[in-house]
């Protein structure tokens, strides 16, 4: 079946450090690939997305490479703020039979200290 | 600009006792959805609806029950409420046109005592 699978946290880091968060995947098909942010005491919110292999998702400093070869989707910034601490859900959107239902990774929480 | 709107936003129930959590969205999206998060476990699908006067059942959907009478509504109720229903709920909807995204609610934190 479906799945998707986060690194664990928490992930602390110094403010202006590089970040990255491991995601990959297993699916059947040709899946979309997100990546979503839950600021605290919100819903999640649309990051980033990419549709097929090798596109880059990117938004807000924050980027992500759909890659097939090795069915990952890394979250990655070069310089994270205070604002960026929040939980990033990894999530796959299976294209065969689509209705729509996203695969959520189990959350990774990120805290940037000052 | 209200997206998707989760009543209440809180609650606390006792063992047994039964409620409904209300989404409404205002996008005029096809597919509408109820999930669970929990800690360590990222959020699963609990039914989901694909338009007006469909449900389906997602993950994990024992104990819970939904209705889709209306376009912009989809209602969860929680018939006798249980400990392991304590959690936070989202509703979220999305287009039925390729890979859009899904939005979500601001989420309703439920403790069953």
């Amino acid at each position: 079946g479906n799945s998707v699978t986060q690194m664990e946290g928490p992930v602390t880091l110094s403010e202006e450090a590089f970040l990255t968060i491991n995601c990959t995947y297993t699916a059947t098909g040709y899946p979309s690939l997100f990546w979503y942010v839950q600021y605290p005491g919100e819903g999640l919110q649309l990051l980033l997305k990419a549709t097929k292999a090798d596109d880059k998702g990117s938004n807000k400093g924050f980027e992500a490479t759909y890659r097939k070869e090795t069915t990952s989707f890394h979250l990655e910034k070069g310089s994270v703020q205070v604002s960026d601490s929040a939980v990033y859900f990894c999530a796959l959107l299976n294209g065969s039979g689509n209705t729509g239902k996203l695969i959520f990774g189990q959350g990774t929480t990120l805290q940037v200290k000052p | 600009n209200a997206g998707v709107t989760q009543t209440p936003k809180f609650r606390v129930l006792k063992t047994g006792q039964s409620m409904t959590l209300l989404c409404a969205q205002d996008m005029n999206h096809e597919y509408m959805y109820w999930y669970r998060q929990d800690p360590g476990m990222g959020l699963r699908l609990i039914h989901y609806s694909v338009g007006e006067g469909t449900t389906a059942k997602g993950e994990v959907p024992d104990g819970y029950n939904v209705s889709r009478l209306k376009k912009q509504n989809f209602l969860l109720g929680l018939e006798s409420a249980a400990p392991s229903q304590t959690s936070v709920y989202f509703c979220a909807s999305s287009s039925n046109r390729g890979s859009t995204e899904a939005f979500f609610g601001q989420g309703t934190r439920l403790t069953v005592v």
